[in-house]
């Protein structure tokens, strides 16, 4: 079954500093990505996507992922962190494996230390 | 500027009334979604709609209906609300996605529906 785990459910950095969060993944099939931010009561808005193109994909704000097919891995990172990104971040997939029906991690919460 | 607008920010009703809450979305979109969101649990999809008049179950069905009466608008029943019940809702619309297959598209969502059942 297809599956994506979040492996870190908190993450805090230092404003300044690089973001990584990291996420795996789990597909018989070739995935779609995305990555999707929702700042405090707020809705899910996308960050960036994979869809079988370029392996590194750059998204809003800053932020970038690079799908590593070997490692099953969609790690979103970013060169310096701002106050404005402390937010809880998703990573999706979809593929055949699940109908193309999105399928959510658990989520990691950015903190993000001034 | 695409929008998905939900009917209210935040909700509170007591055990066994009837609950709807109401999305809409001005993008054209043919697929519609309610998921409800949970602490360490991410999303979970409740119902889908491809088409109006059309619905499908999600993962979590149990104690929820749903109604697709226009392409724009699609709404969440609960039919006779649980205080198990009480969480975030969140509804998403997309188009299509590749090779004309339903999904497997960004979707796009509104800004939630925060139910409490008391």
């Amino acid at each position: 079954a297809q599956s994506v785990t979040q492996l870190d459910s908190h993450v805090s950095v230092s404003e300044g500093t690089p973001v990584l969060l990291r996420c795996n993944y789990s597909s018989s099939y070739s995935p779609s990505l995305f990555w999707y931010v929702q700042h405090p009561n707020k809705g899910l808005q996308l960050l960036l996507k994979y869809t079988s193109a370029a392996t590194l994909v750059k998204g809003i704000n800053g932020f970038e992922a690079e799908f590593k097919k070997s490692e099953t891995s969609f790690h979103l990172t970013k060169p310096s962190a701002h106050m404005s990104d402390a937010a809880e971040y998703f990573c999706v997939v979809t593929s055949m494996d699940s109908s193309y029906k999105l399928i959510f991690g658990s989520g990691t919460r950015l903190l993000v230390r001034p | 500027d695409v929008k998905v607008t939900q009917s209210s920010r935040y909700l509170v009703k007591r055990t066994g009334e009837k609950v709807f809450l109401e999305c809409v979305q001005d993008m054209d979109h043919e697929n519609m979604f309610w998921y409800r969101q949970d602490p360490g649990l991410g999303l979970r999809l409740i119902y889908f709609s491809y088409d109006v008049k059309m619905k499908e179950k999600g993962d979590i069905p149990e104690g929820y209906s749903v109604s697709r009466e226009k392409k724009e608008r699609f709404s969440l029943i609960l039919e006779s609300a649980s205080t198990n019940q009480t969480s975030m809702y969140l509804c998403a619309s997309s188009s299509p996605g590749i090779a004309g297959v339903s999904w497997g598209n960004e979707q796009f969502f509104g800004p939630g529906t925060r139910l409490t059942v008391l």
